[in-house]
């Protein structure tokens, strides 16, 4: 079935360096994937999204591309906050009832 | 703030009672998705409703769970005889169209089964 992965965490950084977290998918169909982030104590918001291949999704300096030939959605910021700690799941959404797989989440962690 | 909300925020029940979650979503949303997070895990789905409807039910237990999104009144998620693995985070999730892209989710409802 239909399934995505992600690096492991926590991810710890010093202010200011580059992120990456890994996201890989599986799933049959033309799925559109997703980056979501989960503050302490809080629901989830959507980062940002692409809906086919090659598409680009990007807010608040962080940026995805959806590559279907390594079923690959990682997601980068060149530069990150302190405010930025939180965890982060990757997802796709299946084109027939429109729920949302989830990764398992990746815990981040940045230090001043 | 036109917001999803959920209530309560938090909710203690022992083992044998029943939870009841309520979820209401955006104004104009008529499509509620409801998913759990076990601690340390993603969330994973359970449950699409539409008004009156339960569309898709796959990721829902068999037992002792149940769902309703009423014509009127917020979506009801509805544990019956609760067990300490049902201690988590529920969340649910509204969009305005069956095949909408996004998901707008609540603040979840954390349960602990004492």
């Amino acid at each position: 079935g239909d399934s995505v992965t992600q690096m492991e965490g926590p991810v710890t950084l010093s202010e200011e360096a580059f992120l990456t977290i890994n996201c890989t998918y599986t799933a049959t169909g033309y799925p559109s994937l997703f980056w979501y982030v989960q503050y302490p104590g809080e629901g989830l918001q959507l980062l940002l999204k692409a809906t086919k291949a090659d598409d680009k999704g990007s807010n608040k300096g962080f940026e995805a591309t959806y590559r279907k030939e390594t079923t690959s959605f990682h997601l980068e910021k060149g530069s990150v906050q302190v405010s930025d700690s939180a965890v982060y799941f990757c997802a796709l959404k299946t084109s027939n009832t429109g729920k949302l797989i989830f990764g398992q989440g990746t815990t981040l962690q940045v230090k001043p | 703030n036109a917001g999803v909300m959920q209530n309560p925020r938090h909710l203690v029940r022992r083992r044998g009672q029943e939870a009841r979650l309520r979820c209401s979503p955006m104004k104009g949303h008529s499509h509620v998705y409801w998913y759990r997070q076990l601690p340390e895990e993603g969330l994973k789905f359970m449950v699409y409703l539409q008004k009156e409807n339960i569309i898709d039910e796959s990721g829902m237990p068999k037992e002792r769970f149940s769902a309703e999104f009423p014509k009127e009144g917020p979506s009801i998620l509805r544990i019956q005889q609760v067990v300490r693995g049902d201690s988590a985070a529920y969340f649910c999730a509204s969009c305005a169209a069956e095949r909408a892209d996004t998901q707008y989710f609540g603040p979840g409802t954390r349960l602990t089964v004492l």
